[in-house]
């Protein structure tokens, strides 16, 4: 069974709109996390943004958030007022506290910002 | 602080050739992890460095090997390289203890194989 789900193969949005990217994952592992990285086509992951399963309350990094619902396990991240520099690959990884340091990618989702 | 570093960053091999390919961590950073990227496959976990000792491994065949040197540089080995292994290798780079989070990727090494 896939660890971690994305859905989308492609969004498309207009700029200065929000979008919502969406990631549902699997784990029995009571303690792990989720990221999100963004892949340009340059090919390196750029960090996003980070939730801790026993946080309380969404992530936020500037423009990045992360809509944590831990019952329904998805972990899906909003981009507000989207920009150009928002095309790119974005993938959601976990990982779990018995994995050491290793994440678990899902298949990624394509954006494309358009003026 | 300098970020992850790879190199090189583009690499062209011929079937049956092996290759080395390196990875400076973040300054302080002690794990290092390496990831294939296909276009096929997507990207899947290859192995887990941390303390100059393998802690995790991924289900690669023996013909993926690394290592870990004392000041935590990484490097990658793949012997008898198959078209297959043509892919974009990443590395990334963590403090690598219990509650760390911040995991940093390098620019990746695209190796192709002919």
């Amino acid at each position: 069974a896939q660890k971690i789900t994305q859905t989308q193969p492609g969004m498309f949005v207009q700029e200065k709109e929000a979008v919502t990217l969406d990631c549902t994952y699997d784990t029995s592992d009571p303690s792990y996390g989720l990221f999100w990285y963004k892949q340009p086509s340059s090919g390196e992951m750029i960090f996003l943004i980070y939730q801790g399963s026993y946080d309380q309350q969404n992530a936020t990094e500037g423009r990045y958030s992360l809509n944590f619902q831990k019952a329904r396990k998805s972990a899906n991240l909003v981009i507000s007022a989207s920009q150009l520099g928002d095309s790119a690959m974005y993938f959601c990884a976990m990982r779990e506290n018995s994995g050491y340091s290793t994440l678990t990618f899902g298949k990624g989702t394509m954006l494309l910002v358009s003026p | 602080k300098a970020g992850v570093t790879q190199t090189p960053r583009y690499l062209i091999k011929t079937r049956g050739q092996q290759v080395t390919l390196s990875c400076s961590p973040i300054s302080g950073h002690r794990s290092v992890s390496w990831y294939q990227q296909t276009p096929g496959q997507g990207l899947q976990f290859l192995f887990e460095y941390f303390s100059e000792t393998q802690r995790n491994k991924g289900n690669f065949p023996g013909r993926f090997s690394g290592r870990q040197f004392s000041n935590s540089r990484s490097e990658m080995n793949v012997s008898t390289l198959e078209l297959g292994d043509s892919a974009l290798y990443l590395c990334a780079s963590t403090m690598g203890g219990d509650n760390t989070y911040e995991q940093y990727f390098g620019p990746g090494t695209r190796l192709t194989v002919t």
